[in-house]
């Protein structure tokens, strides 16, 4: 069965400090991809990165990275440089090829930066 | 491009009432889901669709809760009777499945429900 595991629940940063939110997945699929979404205070989920399980290679876009390790079974996302904006909580989830479409998310991780 | 269209943004009935949630999807997407987000159980995956055809309900909480997706441009989601625990946020949410690639889904912005 999926799981997703976010331990964090919640994180709090000055601005500029660097953070990582961990993600843990569970699957028994060969092909499954993982995904992070950010929901800001506004409420609507905002997708930021998707990561199919043949590929490895971590991924750089601006502030943000992600850290894939298979070895692990975790998928972190770094933010470098925080900015208040990026208060929110960031949800990782799971899509397994063999399971449909249907996505597990995990708990989320509530990121507080503070000015 | 207008995004996932969901109505009414809030609604607040009381318990027994029959309540009824909307959603657009963004046109040419072929996966519909809905979602309820509460802060005891987090986001759950109520149901999908595929092609307008439901894929997948196990979610779905009771036989109060029903969905039907008509059309690719709308579905609905309807709770009836209405309890006060049904009281959360629903997403609506689509994407577009292209051959065994899964890409991400784009969300509305949600209907908070509360049923008093």
């Amino acid at each position: 069965a999926q799981k997703v595991t976010q331990a964090q629940t919640e994180i709090s940063v000055v601005e500029k400090e660097d953070v990582t939110l961990d993600c843990v997945y569970e699957t028994r699929d060969t092909t499954y991809y993982l995904f992070w979404y950010k929901q800001p205070p506004s409420g609507e989920l905002v997708f930021l990165i998707r990561r199919n399980s043949f590929d490895e290679q971590n991924e750089i876009s601006g502030r943000y990275s992600w850290n894939f390790q298979k070895s692990t079974s975790s998928f972190n996302f770094t933010i470098t440089a925080s900015q208040v904006v990026d208060s929110a909580v960031y949800f990782c989830a799971l899509s397994e090829a063999g399971g449909g479409f249907k996505t597990i998310f995990g708990a989320g991780t509530r990121l507080f930066v503070k000015a | 491009d207008a995004g996932v269209i969901q109505s009414p943004r809030h609604e607040v009935t009381e318990m027994g009432q029959e309540v009824t949630l909307r959603c657009k999807p963004i046109s040419g997407h072929d996966y519909l889901f809905w979602y309820r987000q509460t802060m005891m159980r987090g986001l759950e995956l109520l149901i999908y669709f595929n092609n307008n055809v439901p894929i997948d309900d196990s979610g779905m909480p009771e036989d109060r809760f029903s969905a039907k997706m008509p059309n690719a441009s709308f579905s609905t989601l309807k709770i009836q009777p209405s309890e006060p625990r049904d009281s959360a946020v629903y997403f609506c949410a689509s994407s577009f499945g292209l051959a065994g690639v899964y890409n991400e889904q784009f969300f509305g912005p949600g209907t908070r429900l509360t049923v008093l």
